[in-house]
């Protein structure tokens, strides 16, 4: 079973320019979520993605967007950078139904603005 | 006040100890709680998965959940040098974080002596 894999790894943007983040989910995984955690801060939920429509968002501005695609592969997208987007951009998997759905992390990508 | 309030430490233990983390909640919708482990500049691991009040049990780790007070732990007998991490609660009103995402504590930085 393949975990969730993040890319790329590291990523440095200059303020105002944009950035797109890939996600790959875990085997089987139909929903995936996205979160930002700053440094020292825990994680902050962004929007979730299932069956490729955005299913919730968290308190971010629009020019945080997503997309998933039919595999359940998923892109984050920033729009006009600012220093404050710096942090670890996370994605995790999720199957929903049951009693048992849990969401796994993958290792994040750390995008640097300057 | 933050809806889910977490020490950030550090905690500095002595190796064999018992490890007692803990988190405070203001929400009182939450049913689904759980404990991520993340080390240094990798994405959170579920630990546990706890629904509704109670304790649950895996190994050498015990989460507790008590509602009523809006409180909830993480024991971790005979803590290990490798136990050293952050330690991330995180809580949410549906199972697997649903529309609304999880909600994370700031994370406990945990550190284990040999």
């Amino acid at each position: 079973e393949t975990g969730v894999t993040q890319s790329p790894t590291h990523l440095i943007k200059t303020r105002g320019q944009q950035v797109t983040l890939r996600c790959s989910s875990q085997s089987g995984h139909n929903t995936v979520s996205w979160y930002q955690q700053a440094l020292g801060q825990g994680p902050q939920f962004i929007f979730q993605y299932y069956r490729e429509e955005e299913n919730g968002r968290g308190n971010f501005p629009p020019r945080f967007s997503g997309l998933q695609f039919p595999n359940y592969s998923s892109e984050l997208n920033v729009n006009a950078l600012e220093l404050d987007d710096s942090a670890l951009y996370l994605c995790a998997s999720s199957l929903p139904g049951g009693t048992t759905y849990e969401q796994y992390f993958g290792p994040g990508t750390r995008l640097t603005v300057t | 006040q933050k809806e889910v309030e977490q020490d950030p430490g550090p905690l500095s233990v002595p190796e064999g100890a018992i490890v007692s983390l803990n988190c405070t909640y203001s929400n009182s919708a939450f049913q689904y709680f759980m404990w991520y482990r993340q080390y240094s500049r990798k994405g959170p691991e579920l630990l546990m998965y706890t629904y509704s009040s109670g304790n649950k049990e895996d190994g050498r780790f015990t989460a507790q959940v008590d509602k009523s007070s809006k409180y909830i732990s993480l024991f971790i007998r005979d803590s290990q040098p490798s136990d050293s991490a952050t330690y991330l609660c995180a809580m949410s009103q549906y199972s697997g974080g649903g529309a609304d995402g999880l909600t994370f504590g700031k994370g406990t930085h945990l550190i284990i002596q040999p």
